[in-house]
């Protein structure tokens, strides 16, 4: 299983609500990322969990909270988002550093829209 | 700090011809460096890789060379295809603390033409 699976595919949301992006791997990896991509841009990092523990938050807003409640799993709880922030949200994982060849393997996205 | 360099785009070919997006990077160390594509309304796969100089990645007729001397990992094709019709970002990865730093170029947008 060479996957990352991230739900949901799209996500429309106003301004007050909260919601969450999900995403899981079963391939024992241990680093896994939030990535935010803008139209026509490269991706740009959010976060980094590294054996389940925040090691890398690139000054991100804080209506942005990651959590990972174990290695297969990682969310992005959302709060009071602007329009702005509408974007693709990849999730993304590896191996742990040192193990590995520096591969990140991406999931599909989720794509959110703020109204 | 680490950068990629690539062309543009976007990229415009007929069916067949020959494909070379260039990219070059700046980084301390010996980085793996990868090719990533993006289709349409998808999230990025990974295309070719390569750990160390003088190696090629290839994957589905693409190829890339890792060339220290000139820090460069451009790609190419021989033959290209509608389907190939993408965007394609260059990258370098560069351990941290547990975990990898992708550094990415700004992305090529390729249209294949039939």
């Amino acid at each position: 299983d060479t996957e990352v699976t991230q739900t949901p595919k799209h996500l429309v949301m106003g301004m007050t609500n909260k919601k969450s992006l999900k995403c899981e791997q079963h391939m024992g990896h241990r680093a896994m990322y939030w990535y935010k991509q803008k139209a026509k841009k490269p991706p740009e990092l959010m976060f980094v969990y590294s054996y389940e523990k925040l090691s890398i938050n690139e000054s991100v807003p804080s209506r942005f909270s990651p959590e990972c409640p174990n290695s297969s799993l990682l969310n992005l709880h959302l709060h009071a988002l602007q329009p702005e922030d509408s974007a693709l949200y990849l999730c993304a994982s590896s191996q742990g550093g040192q193990e590995g060849t520096g591969e990140l393997f991406f999931g599909e996205g989720s794509r959110l829209t703020v109204l | 700090g680490n950068s990629v360099t690539q062309m543009e785009g976007p990229v415009t070919l007929s069916e067949e011809a020959f494909l070379t997006i260039n990219c070059t990077y700046t980084a301390t160390g010996y980085p793996s460096l990868f090719w990533y594509v993006q289709y349409p309304g998808e999230g990025l796969q990974l295309l070719l890789k390569a750990t160390k100089a003088d190696d090629k990645g290839s994957n589905k007729g693409f190829e890339a060379t890792y060339r220290k001397e000139t820090t460069s990992f451009h790609l190419e094709k021989g033959s290209v295809q509608v389907s190939d019709s993408a965007v394609y970002f260059c990258a370098l990865s560069d351990q941290t603390a547990g975990s990898y730093q992708l550094t990415f170029g700004k992305g090529t947008k390729l249209s294949v033409i039939p």
